[in-house]
């Protein structure tokens, strides 16, 4: 089964500080690859995206970083702050068959004022 | 702004009730999806649909079932509540054509069965 494997589980970071979240896949049946953003009591949102002929996406203090060839990308949140406390998933989506999203387990961020 | 409606928010029921959870699409998507969520955890596919009268039992086990007799409704029913139900219960839709935008999500619904 195609698993998109996510860590940390929990991170606790200061405010202005950097925010890395990690994700890696097994195969390479995967085109898409969404960060979501979930506050509590909200469902997910899309926060960021890429697809995998790009090494890396930049959006505000957002960025994706893509490396192919290791199976593994990673959301950077630059100047992390109190507001992006939140459950970050991680997703790729499946060429085979179904084309459904392939979520990871989360990481809960704590940005500390 | 939601353009995946669910309802009810919150909903705390007693054990053995029937009980229909709903979720509405205005973005005229094909695929739509039920996932199970305790707060801040992993999500998990419970049902899928990718169209009408097309339904599909996801990865995770679930007593429930699910119904696509319009496009743009996709509602989840338990026949029997029990605790082990009390649960998020997060809808989402799909609409992937030629440009990826990922899922939509619902704000989801917040079960309890007591």
């Amino acid at each position: 089964q195609q698993q998109v494997k996510q860590s940390p589980q929990s991170l606790i970071v200061q405010k202005g500080g950097i925010s890395i979240i990690n994700c890696a896949y097994e195969n390479t049946a995967f085109d898409y690859f969404p960060w979501y953003q979930q506050f509590p009591g909200k469902g997910p949102a899309l926060l960021i995206a890429i697809r995998p002929d790009v090494s890396e996406k930049k959006e505000g203090r957002f960025t994706i970083s893509f490396n192919k060839s290791a199976k593994q990308f990673s959301l950077h949140i630059m100047d992390s702050q109190p507001g992006d406390s939140a459950t970050y998933f991680c997703a790729a989506r499946s060429t085979s068959g179904t084309y459904k999203y392939i979520f990871g387990t989360g990481t809960r961020l704590k940005v500390l004022a | 702004e939601a353009d995946i409606y669910q309802t009810p928010r919150y909903l705390v029921i007693g054990t053995g009730k029937k009980i229909t959870l709903e979720c509405s699409q205005t973005m005229g998507h094909d695929k739509m999806y039920w996932y199970q969520q305790d707060p801040g955890m992993e999500l998990h596919l419970i049902h899928y649909s990718y169209g009408v009268n097309s339904t599909e039992k996801g990865d995770l086990s679930s007593e429930s079932t699910v119904s696509r007799i319009r496009t743009e409704h996709f509602p989840l029913t338990l026949e029997s509540a029990r605790p082990s139900h009390t649960s998020q219960y997060l809808c989402a839709s799909s609409g992937d054509r030629g440009l990826l935008r990922g899922y939509t999500f619902g704000s989801g619904t917040r079960l309890t069965v007591v």
